[in-house]
Formats: C-alpha cells, structure tokens, sequence
C-alpha cells in the first residue's frame, strides 16, 4: 500500500537558519504531494502542495519539490522564524477518493 | 466561511466506557473524513463519507467503533467500549469535490 517516511526529528534550529525536513513516498501510479503543518493548539493547516512531477509547491517561504525519479518531496525554507516552530507532516493523496496518507510528522523547534 | 467544528475537544474516559465525537463540516462540503491521530504518529483515516454514504471504512474497527452522517451534514463517530489503545486525537476533516481537505481542531480522547 501506500506509504509516506519522513525525517525524524525533532528539529531544534536557530532563526535565519536554512530549513530542510525530508520525505520519501512510497505509492503506485501519480500521488498528488502535501505538506500540512500543525501549530500548538491547532487544527492540521495545508501548507503546499504539488500534483505532478517536477511541480514546485511554495508558501510563507516554504518550498517542495516533487521529484518522481527520487520519489521525494523534501520541505525546505531559506531563514525560519520563531513562529514556524511547529509539527509538520509530509502526505500523499492517490486515486479518485482522495484520502490522505501522512507520514509520522517533523517536530520544528525555532530559538530567538 | 466558518472552519470544520468539532466537539468536545477534550475528553477523559475510563476503559469499557463508551464516548462519542461530533463533526461540523464546512457548509457545502460532500465529503468528510475522520481520521485518527495518536501520539508521535500521522493521522490515519478511519473513515470516509460523500454526502450520507460511506465511500471507505476499511480501517475502522468495527467491533467497536462506529460513525454515521444521517443527513449527510453533521458526523458522529462511536467507540463501544473503549479501550485503552484508543487514546488519540480524532481528527475530523471535509472538502469540496477533489479539493483540499479542511481539518478541525480536533478531540483528544484520553483512556484510563
């Protein structure tokens, strides 16, 4: 079946740091790509997405890229902030259903 | 446009009790998914309606789990009886058509 593995964490950074978190899929056919990210206290919010290879999803200085041949979709931002700390989950979508495979999630801890 | 509802967003039950979850999808969304999410791990879907049928259920624990979307809005989800592995946070989620998935705050179920 299908199958999402994400880097382990947590992840304890210093701001302006460079950000990367990888993530790996596992699916037969096309899988659309997400990251969600999950702030303290409150519901999982899409942060991007990409739906075919080569796709570059982007978003508050978030990026990811949907490499077919490496069947990975690895979160990267140039400088975090404070306010990203927070958990992120890699997730795929395959199919005419539309359901949601998650990986385990990336703990991000950012320090002013 | 108000987000997906759920309640209560906490609840504390001792083993072979019973407890149940509501959902409020965002207006006009066909589909709603409930999904659960324990600790350390991604949410895994437990169960997914278009309208008031259920399109997949394959992962729900039937003997003891339970869900219904009578009129095709609201959703409750069951467990009959608890047990202590089901402490977790439900997730419930909905979305329009092939879009995407609009989560809510969550409950957190915790077993005693």
């Amino acid at each position: 079946g299908d199958s999402v593995t994400q880097m382990e964490g947590p992840v304890t950074l210093s701001e302006e740091a460079f950000l990367t978190i990888n993530c790996t899929y596992t699916a037969t056919g096309y899988p659309s790509l997400f990251w969600y990210v999950q702030y303290p206290g409150e519901g999982l919010q899409l942060l991007l997405k990409a739906t075919k290879a080569d796709d570059k999803g982007s978003n508050k200085g978030f990026e990811a890229t949907y490499r077919k041949e490496t069947t990975s979709f690895h979160l990267e931002k140039g400088s975090v902030q404070v306010s990203d700390s927070a958990v992120y989950f890699c997730a795929l979508t395959r199919g005419s259903a539309r359901q949601l495979t998650f990986g385990s999630g990336t703990q991000l801890t950012v320090l002013p | 446009e108000a987000g997906v509802a759920q309640s209560p967003r906490y609840k504390i039950i001792e083993k072979r009790q019973s407890v149940a979850f509501w959902c409020n999808p965002i207006s006009g969304h066909a589909t709603l998914y409930w999904y659960q999410q324990i600790l350390g791990q991604g949410p895994k879907l437990l169960i997914q309606f278009q309208n008031n049928g259920v399109v997949d259920d394959s992962q729900l624990p039937k003997d003891r789990f339970s869900a219904e979307r009578l009129k095709g809005v609201d959703s409750t989800l069951k467990i009959q009886p608890a047990k202590l592995e089901d402490s977790a946070v439900y997730l419930c989620a909905s979305n329009r058509g092939q879009n995407e998935q609009y989560f809510g705050p969550g409950t957190r179920l915790t077993v005693t």
